[in-house]
Formats: structure tokens, sequence, C-alpha cells
């Protein structure tokens, strides 16, 4: 079974450019979720989506990210324009569950990267 | 809110020895699940070991069990009979076990090194 896709892996931009992540979730899982991992924090979730609606969004800065997820299956998370404090690791990950009572594990993809200079 | 507390940003073990690492969390659900998270230099996290709350037994997984103490809202990790393979960060987190969103929120995590 593939695991959680991400891309790009690395990215370097300049502060107030925009950028976007990629992520597709393995097959069939219902909810995706994106975290910002800053380093030397544990991660902190952005979004999440259950299907292609959003679940939860109240730690998104949505003056400035914003998400997507397409028909239900890939996601795109979008930071315009970027700030320094923006430099982090973004972490996806996917799961099958779609209600706290269920007993699943969220598989998290290898994360993008993002340093603002 | 829920908070998860790490009180440990680095640990070292020797290996084939054991090492404890501890959480403690803040919480008013008396219904939730914990989880430790393993994250190695190559940034994929992985999941170690789950802890229902409504559970009394420690959960165990082969070298790896935990000691969860409701009251104290405590879940430490053991890792017993270290191997290289061990060495990354460890991540201790908490999920709401209720209906609607089932977002992890984590602690500050321990970067535990085996030492050969």
């Amino acid at each position: 079974e593939a695991g959680v896709a991400q891309s790009p892996r690395y990215k370097i931009i300049e502060k107030r450019q925009s950028v976007a992540f990629w992520c597709n979730p393995i097959s069939g899982h219902a909810t995706l979720y994106w975290y910002q991992q800053i380093l030397g924090q544990g991660p902190k979730l952005l979004i999440q989506f259950q299907n292609n609606g959003v679940v939860d969004d109240s730690q998104l800065p949505k003056d400035r990210f914003s998400a997507e997820r397409l028909k239900g299956v890939d996601s795109t998370l979008k930071i315009q324009p970027a700030k320094l404090e923006d430099s982090a690791v973004y972490l996806c990950a996917s799961s099958s569950g779609t209600s706290g009572y269920e007993t699943y594990e969220q598989y998290f993809g290898p994360g993008t990267r993002l340093t603002v200079t | 809110a829920q908070t998860v507390t790490q009180s440990q940003p680095e640990m070292s073990v020797q290996e084939a020895e054991t090492v404890t690492l501890s959480c403690t969390y803040d919480t008013s659900e008396s219904d939730y699940y914990l989880f430790w998270y393993k994250q190695p230099p190559s940034r994929q996290m992985i999941l170690v070991i789950r802890q229902e709350a409504y559970k009394q037994q420690n959960a165990t997984e082969n070298r790896f069990s935990v000691n969860f103490q409701k009251a104290a809202k405590s879940f430490s990790l053991k890792i017993s009979d270290s191997q290289l393979g061990d060495a990354a960060m460890y991540f201790c987190a908490y999920r709401d076990r209720i209906q609607g969103a089932q977002k992890l929120v984590f602690g500050q995590g321990t970067r535990l090194t085996i030492n050969p």
C-alpha cells in the first residue's frame, strides 16, 4: 500500500512570495490533515478535511493560508504572502476514520520543508 | 483546550538498555486516546503505540510499553533493549474520543540518542 505522498520535499522562497504544497493521501482515506511543525516543536494542526469538506480550520491563519481538497482526494496548501515565521515543515496526514469514537491511525507523509528568507 | 507536555528535550541511553520517556497532559475529557509517535531523521512520523483511556491495561508493542496513570494524567513510554534504530524524536500525542473532529495534539518532543 502506497503511503502519503507530498511534494515538493524542500522549498526556499523570499518573504512576501507565494508557495503551494501538494498532498496525495492513502487511497480510500476519507480524512486529510495538514500540520505545521516549527523547528524544535511538535506538529500543530492547521486544517482537517473529511472528504472534501473542512472539519477544523481554527488554527489556520486565514489571511495568508488557504487549502483545498480536490474531489475528496488530493489537497493543496497555499501560503500567500509568506512571512519569515512560516519557515517550518508542513506535514500531511490521512486516516480512514471519520469519527473520534473510532480507533484508527493517522499516517503521515514525509513533509515539505519550507524556508522563508 | 488540551495540552501535552514532554519535559525531557533530550535523552540518551546505551544500546541494549532501557529508557523511559515522560509525558503529561491536561484535559477535562474522560474519554480519549494517547499515542507515542516516532520521527526519525528522515522526518516521516510513525505510530509506535496507542492507549485508549477507557482501558486500564497498559499497552505493549514488542519492546515498547507504556505506563498510563489516568488520575495523574501521565503517559510514559518505556523502550526495552534499546537499538540503534530507535534513535529519533519521540512525540506524545492526545486525541479526544468524541464525535467529530479528531485532531492530534502533540507535545514538544524528546530527542532520543542511542549510544553504541
